[in-house]
């Protein structure tokens, strides 16, 4: 079992759907949590991070964290054909040097 | 202010053929990072560089070679290609931010080899 699992999709949805993703560790250790998001042919790009538990909200976006359950999730409001991509969770101890990467969730919004 | 540059973008090998993909930042990071990005495989770390002048393996090290050349400057070394190091390749670097390694990517080079 990986440390990071991340279901790959595809996640279909129609445009202006609330989109959940979602991620689960077996890291106790871990306590940073990044969201990336990498469009088609592009590196990743980070999203939004948050420290232990607790929801971090920037625009549309909407990370959450929940230790006691070893879940993490990202909500996307109002989702936009913009939003397609792939979207990679990230996890890294403190002092840590090198966050663990979950696998990538593609997502696809139509018009 | 570029962020992450990676050189070259696109590059096709022969079996046997060596080369270095180039990587730059300009963010003064102290950490740089090379992965490989496989279908349903994600990102897999290759070497790591936590400060100039230190390197280390990370999960799939073997046939690549690093050096990191100063502050700004990380490469990766093929010495003898291999099919199954046909992959799209990232550079990142980071900066603890309260301690997470929020890391910023390269836009990538695709490597085939033949």
């Amino acid at each position: 079992q990986k440390e990071v699992e991340q279901d790959p999709g595809p996640l279909s949805v129609p445009e202006g759907a609330i989109v959940s993703l979602n991620c689960t560790y077996s890291n106790s250790a871990f306590q940073y949590f990044m969201w990336y998001r990498q469009y088609s042919r592009k590196g990743p790009e980070l999203l939004m991070y948050t420290y232990s538990s607790g929801n971090k909200e920037d625009g549309r976006f909407t990370a959450q964290v929940d230790k006691s359950s070893k879940y993490i999730s990202l909500f996307i409001r109002d989702s936009q054909p913009s939003d397609s991509a792939t979207y990679l969770c990230a996890m890294s101890a403190r002092g840590s040097y090198i966050p663990t990467f979950g696998r990538g969730t593609s997502l696809i919004v139509h018009p | 202010n570029a962020g992450v540059t990676q050189t070259p973008k696109f590059q096709v090998l022969k079996t046997g053929q060596s080369m270095t993909l180039q990587c730059a930042q300009d963010m003064n990071h102290n950490s740089m990072y090379w992965y490989r990005q496989d279908p349903g495989m994600g990102l897999r770390l290759i070497y790591y560089s936590a400060s100039e002048g230190t390197t280390d393996k990370g999960e799939v090290p073997n046939g690549y070679n690093v050096s990191r050349l100063n502050k700004r400057e990380f490469s990766l070394r093929l010495e003898s290609a291999a099919p199954s190091q046909t992959s799209v390749y990232f550079c990142a670097s980071s900066e603890p931010a309260g301690g997470a390694e929020t890391q910023y990517f390269g836009p990538g080079t695709r490597l085939l080899v033949l």
